[in-house]
């Protein structure tokens, strides 16, 4: 079984400043699929970042990037210049490449940004 | 974009009630799911489907089911609802491998409805 923990149940960061969110999880699988998805709040969860698990780059999306370290398997999240606007549950995902199907959340950090 | 629309941002139901909850998406994505999400607990897969008419249980299907009678349109069916059913219930859509570049990548990300915050008296 998939398993994805999320150690922080609540951080908060000052504006402009850079926060990290940790993400650790378990699979027996080689291949398989990472995400850290951002829902603010009373709006539509959307995807933030994205990473495959066979590349060794960490992936980035502006100021979002992430600290992927597969053989202590996490997955942390980093946010530089930190806005208003990313106060958010964040969640981290894992998915199985061998399926299309199942998605596994943990059970969210919830971020607020402080002006 | 894609649009994953829920039909109910909220809904009032009884005790016992038949409830159904509707997800409609317009980009013609193989795979649907019904997720709930509680305070503590994270998303929970309910039910997905990954074809017209196929299903298959996730994590906490007891007292759901599911319809899937055309490709864009996944319904949620609560046979008898019940008090410990109040939740916020999200939906979703992927595609099942997309082609980028010359290679069939099957890390296709989901897509989520607005949710529905269903509470059952």
């Amino acid at each position: 079984a998939q398993t994805v923990t999320q150690s922080q149940p609540e951080m908060s960061v000052q504006e402009a400043e850079t926060v990290t969110l940790s993400c650790t999880y378990d699979t027996s699988e080689n291949n398989y699929y990472l995400f850290w998805y951002k829902q603010p709040p009373s709006r539509q969860m959307i995807l933030v970042i994205r990473q495959e698990a066979y590349k060794q780059q960490n992936a980035t999306e502006n100021r979002f990037s992430v600290n992927f370290q597969k053989a202590a398997k996490s997955f942390s999240l980093k946010i530089s210049d930190s806005q208003l606007g990313d106060t958010a549950m964040y969640f981290c995902a894992l998915k199985s490449g061998g399926s299309n199907y199942k998605l596994t959340f943990g059970k969210g950090t919830l971020l607020t940004v402080n002006p | 974009d894609v649009k994953v629309t829920q039909s109910s941002r909220y809904l009032v139901k009884r005790t016992g009630e038949k409830v159904f909850l509707e997800c409609v998406q317009d980009m013609d994505h193989e795979n649907m799911f019904w997720y709930r999400q509680d305070p503590g607990l994270g998303l929970r897969l309910i039910y997905f489907s990954y074809d017209v008419k196929m299903k298959e249980k996730g994590d906490i299907p007891e007292g759901y089911s599911v319809s899937r009678e055309k490709k864009e349109r996944f319904s949620l069916i609560l046979e008898s609802a019940s008090t410990n059913q109040t939740s916020m219930y999200l939906c979703a859509s992927s595609l099942d491998r997309a082609l980028i570049g010359t290679r069939l990548r099957s890390n296709q990300p989901q897509h989520f409805g607005d949710g529905t915050r269903l509470s059952i008296l």
